[in-house]
């Protein structure tokens, strides 16, 4: 099977940068992405990474590191707008088709 | 609007009876994802179609929990004899993948709420 973890919860101070950690677990491994999730809201994607080194959109930025099963998503200069709920996912190839698994999110609390 | 629809937004129902959802894609995408989500939890994987091959469900699944994708396009999901453990956020996602290994990037559609009394 499949498993991803990540911390349930982390808060940061509003202009901060905060780190996000997932570590994942699979026999088929293509890739890691990145989703947000704004209360009510829909998720939205952030990032992927098939290889490892760290890919970077704006304030937004996301490592992988396949050896170590282990990836990071990064926000910098943090805007209350930012609290959300973040969401690792998978694309798992471990049953022969290629699907996205997620994790169960960490909630990201923005104080000013 | 090109983005993904669903259809109802909110679903309340008894338990014991039958519901199906309706989920229109963005048009050129050939993947097609069903998910559960409840509060505080990540999207929990349903199944998914490439165009209108079905090609897995979970295991975790009940069987009364079925899915169509007819002719490659939209897709029903339909839950049967529902039961209050079904309670939760439905949310279909579609994307365009062009083969293994490539990114995928998943569009959500804004769900439907099921609340089974």
């Amino acid at each position: 099977g499949q498993s991803l973890e990540q911390p349930s919860e982390v808060t940061a101070v509003e202009g901060a940068i905060v780190q996000i950690n997932c570590t994942y677990q699979t026999s088929g491994f293509y890739g890691l992405s990145w989703y947000q999730q704004h209360d009510g809201g829909a998720p939205t994607f952030l990032s992927y990474n098939a290889l490892d080194g760290l890919e970077e959109t704006g304030r937004f930025s996301s490592f992988l590191s396949r050896s170590d099963s282990y990836g990071y998503l990064l926000l910098q200069e943090l805007q209350m707008k930012d609290s959300a709920s973040y969401f690792c996912a998978v694309r798992d190839g471990s049953t022969g088709g290629f699907k996205t698994i997620f994790g169960a999110g960490t909630r990201l609390f923005v104080k000013a | 609007d090109t983005g993904v629809s669903q259809d109802p937004r909110h679903k309340i129902t008894k338990r014991g009876q039958n519901v199906t959802f309706r989920c229109d894609p963005i048009s050129e995408h050939n993947r097609l994802y069903w998910y559960r989500q409840t509060l505080g939890q990540g999207p929990e994987f349903l199944t998914y179609f490439q165009n209108e091959a079905q090609l897995e469900k979970s295991r975790l699944l009940s069987d009364r929990f079925s899915a169509e994708r007819p002719k490659g396009s939209f897709s029903t999901l339909e839950i049967q004899r529902t039961e209050q453990g079904d309670s939760a956020m439905y949310l279909c996602a579609s994307s365009s993948v062009p083969g293994q290994g490539l990114n995928e990037k998943l569009f959500f559609g804004s769900g439907t709420q099921l609340s089974v009394l």
